[in-house]
């Protein structure tokens, strides 16, 4: 595709639910980022996936948290058992290859609301 | 430890005046760093790039400074409009493969008034 599509683009769930959000990287970026933003705050690393190896997981907030990436394109976020807290924008992102200069090109997000 | 850090958190000018907006990093080895422009309910979409070697680069009424040296950049805005009203987000890239590669601040929200 053009640019990098998440989706839902939004997600209401109830508080114990699992959740799956999608991520779509731009066709051939090798890379690819998960973040977390929570309202008013700034973007939290989760994880870093490069091909459908996940070299750096170490933003994943809890073992509720995971993901996998398949075909080096498509990535899934799952969340478990949701909270409260988990409440925020999930941004993906995907950039050619971990270079210098390698632009990350954001997605619109995912804006996840516990009830 | 790798981090960013950027001031003020928010500023609130009016229309048509400038603004500087600052970032200090103590990112270690450094690759790059970029200034990204978050609109609301939106990605962020990149501005500008500045490696190393480069010290000033200017994009329309943005230009953006590095001094490698004391690990300090700004983003400096002239002439601002509305639309300039966003979250700008200092990102800072190391060169160290094995890690994150990726370390974001956590973002001027500015706001520019009529």
């Amino acid at each position: 595709g053009a640019g990098v599509s998440q989706s839902p683009s939004n997600k209401v769930t109830e508080k114990g639910k699992d959740v799956e959000l999608r991520c779509d990287p731009i066709s051939g970026h090798t890379a690819l980022y998960w973040y977390r933003q929570r309202l008013g705050q700034g973007l939290e690393f989760l994880i870093y996936f490069q091909g459908n190896s996940a070299p750096d997981k170490s933003g994943l907030p809890s073992d509720r948290f995971s993901a996998e990436r398949t075909g080096e394109s498509v990535s899934t976020l799952t969340i478990q058992r949701t909270q409260q807290e988990d409440s925020a924008v999930y941004l993906c992102a995907s950039s050619s290859h971990r270079t210098v200069n390698t632009e990350a090109f954001f997605g619109q997000g995912t804006r996840l609301t516990v009830v | 430890k790798n981090q960013v850090e950027q001031s003020p958190q928010s500023l609130i000018i009016l229309e048509g005046k400038n603004c500087t907006l600052q970032c200090n990093y103590t990112v270690s080895p450094f690759s790059n760093l970029r200034w990204y422009k978050q609109d609301t309910g939106r990605g962020p979409v990149s501005l500008t790039i500045m490696t190393f070697s480069e010290n000033t680069k200017s994009n329309g009424r943005y230009t953006a400074t590095l001094d490698a040296d004391t690990k300090q950049s700004s983003l400096h805005i002239t002439a601002s409009q509305l639309s300039d009203s966003a979250s700008y987000i200092c990102v800072v890239s190391d060169s160290n493969q094995a890690g994150t590669a990726l370390i974001f601040g956590k973002g001027t929200t500015l706001s520019v008034s009529s």
